[in-house]
């Protein structure tokens, strides 16, 4: 079946230390996304790519990190600058605006 | 930019009830899409609904529909026969034409009351 893969679904990071969240989707869509989820604050975009080699800042990129190489690959890094990473982490693909999205089903990320 | 607001960080209904919950949207498009999207406690996201701006018919989907006003920019949701299923947070969206991405409101957290 096609869909979209986050791992892990729980992760716990050290301060100072950069992680990698995975995001793998297998429906050949050309659109990706990475959101943050914190209480009372929805969601908030970080980094969007719609095309492979190509991505965009969101509202909210600084400390955070992305790469396109592969259509069904967009991995997020969370880099030691972000200073409150503790939140949850929604990846999301697209293909057609009328249609939405296609969601991930989250990782959680925890600063011990 | 675009804007989604949703006024109403928690409801609860009864059981059976009918209950409509809030959004109003900001953009400056004439070509746009509006969402609304379920998260239970699992935290999947799931579809709920959706309306293209350019449909004047309000959408529908078993008990879920939506009172589109494009000149007041809202765009409620109605769900009818609440079911304790239904029980989840509620998320606006609102897209313009193109894989843009879609922009979110804080959400409606929903209690049903049995």
């Amino acid at each position: 079946d096609g869909g979209i893969t986050q791992s892990p679904k729980y992760l716990f990071r050290k301060e100072g230390q950069n992680v990698t969240l995975s995001c793998e989707q297998n429906l050949n869509h050309d659109a990706m996304y990475w959101y943050r989820q914190d209480p009372g604050q929805g969601l908030r975009l970080i980094y969007y790519s719609q095309i492979v080699n190509d991505f965009q800042k969101g509202d909210i990129a600084e400390g955070y990190s992305v790469s396109r190489e592969k259509k069904e690959s967009f991995p997020l890094t969370v880099t030691s600058a972000q200073k409150n990473p503790t939140a949850f982490y929604l990846c999301a693909s697209s293909t057609t605006p009328n249609y939405g999205y296609t969601f991930g089903s989250g990782t959680r990320l925890t600063v011990v | 930019a675009q804007t989604v607001t949703q006024s109403q960080p928690e409801m609860s209904v009864q059981e059976a009830e009918t209950v409509t919950l809030s959004c109003t949207y900001d953009t400056s498009e004439s070509d746009y899409y509006l969402f609304w999207y379920k998260q239970p406690p699992s935290r999947q996201m799931i579809l709920v609904i959706r309306q293209e701006a350019y449909k004047q018919q309000n959408a529908t989907e078993n008990r879920f529909s939506v009172n589109f006003q494009k000149a007041a920019k809202s765009f409620s949701l109605k769900i009818s026969d609440s079911q304790l299923g239904d029980a989840a947070m509620y998320f606006c969206a609102c897209r313009h034409s193109g894989n843009t991405p879609l922009v979110f409101g804080k959400g409606t957290r929903l209690s049903v009351i049995a």
